[in-house]
């Protein structure tokens, strides 16, 4: 079964448009860490967030803004006007730290493919 | 600061040959986390290394391994390539993973097997 999933396989959106990224995880550990990466052509993971389990506040950053919610095993993002640099893969990923962070990995979703048109 | 540095970006290997790809992290970072990205497989993890030590292995065959030096510069190693082999592999450096510090990636090495 899969660990983070993200049903979105691919989003086309029109410049200036909001967007959601929706991401669901599936965790037996009470601590754990969740994070966003974006991933452009040139290939490299560029790091957007990252929340632990104990903290579910909300986060925004500029047009970025998270919603963690842990009844729901749920790690949303939603990009506000969104414009054409956006487009991107983004992806959801999962760290569990059971054995004292000596488990150490990230178990990434399978992405969702961004594009904004002018 | 200088981020993750992975050299080479381009490799062309024939079937059955052998490659090395290098890792550089960043400044202080102790652990190194390597992946493959595949179109049909997705991001996968490989191993991680911390302070020169293995801590843990995904589901790869032996023919993947991995080291990492006391400057915490890491090496992976492929034997025995198969065609499946062709991904973009990925090297993260991390700070403390024990307290899930975010890892930042390089920009990959892009391994074509022919």
């Amino acid at each position: 079964a899969q660990k983070v999933t993200q049903a979105q396989t691919e989003i086309s959106v029109v410049e200036k448009e909001d967007v959601t990224l929706d991401c669901v995880y599936e965790t037996r550990d009470t601590t754990y860490y969740l994070f966003w990466y974006k991933q452009p052509p040139s290939g490299e993971l560029v790091f957007l967030i990252r929340r632990n389990s104990f903290d579910e506040q909300n986060e925004i950053s500029g047009r970025y803004s998270w919603n963690f919610q842990k009844s729901t095993s749920s790690f949303n993002f939603t990009i506000t006007a969104s414009q054409v640099v956006d487009s991107a893969v983004y992806f959801c990923a999962l760290s569990e730290l059971s054995g004292g962070g000596s488990n150490y990995k990230l178990t990434f979703g399978k992405g969702t493919l961004l594009t904004v048109n002018p | 600061k200088a981020g993750v540095t992975q050299t080479p970006r381009y490799l062309i290997k024939t079937r059955g040959q052998q490659v090395t790809l290098s890792c550089s992290p960043i400044s202080g970072h102790r652990s190194v986390s390597w992946y493959q990205q595949t179109p049909g497989q997705g991001l996968q993890f490989l191993f991680e290394y911390f302070s020169e030590t293995q801590r843990n292995k995904g589901n790869f065959p032996g023919r993947f391994s991995g080291r990492q030096f006391s400057n915490s510069r890491s090496e992976m190693n492929v034997s025995t390539l198969e065609l499946g082999d062709s991904a973009l592999y990925l090297c993260a450096s991390s700070l403390d993973p024990g307290r899930g510090t975010e890892a930042f990636f390089g920009q990959g090495t892009r391994l074509t097997v022919v």
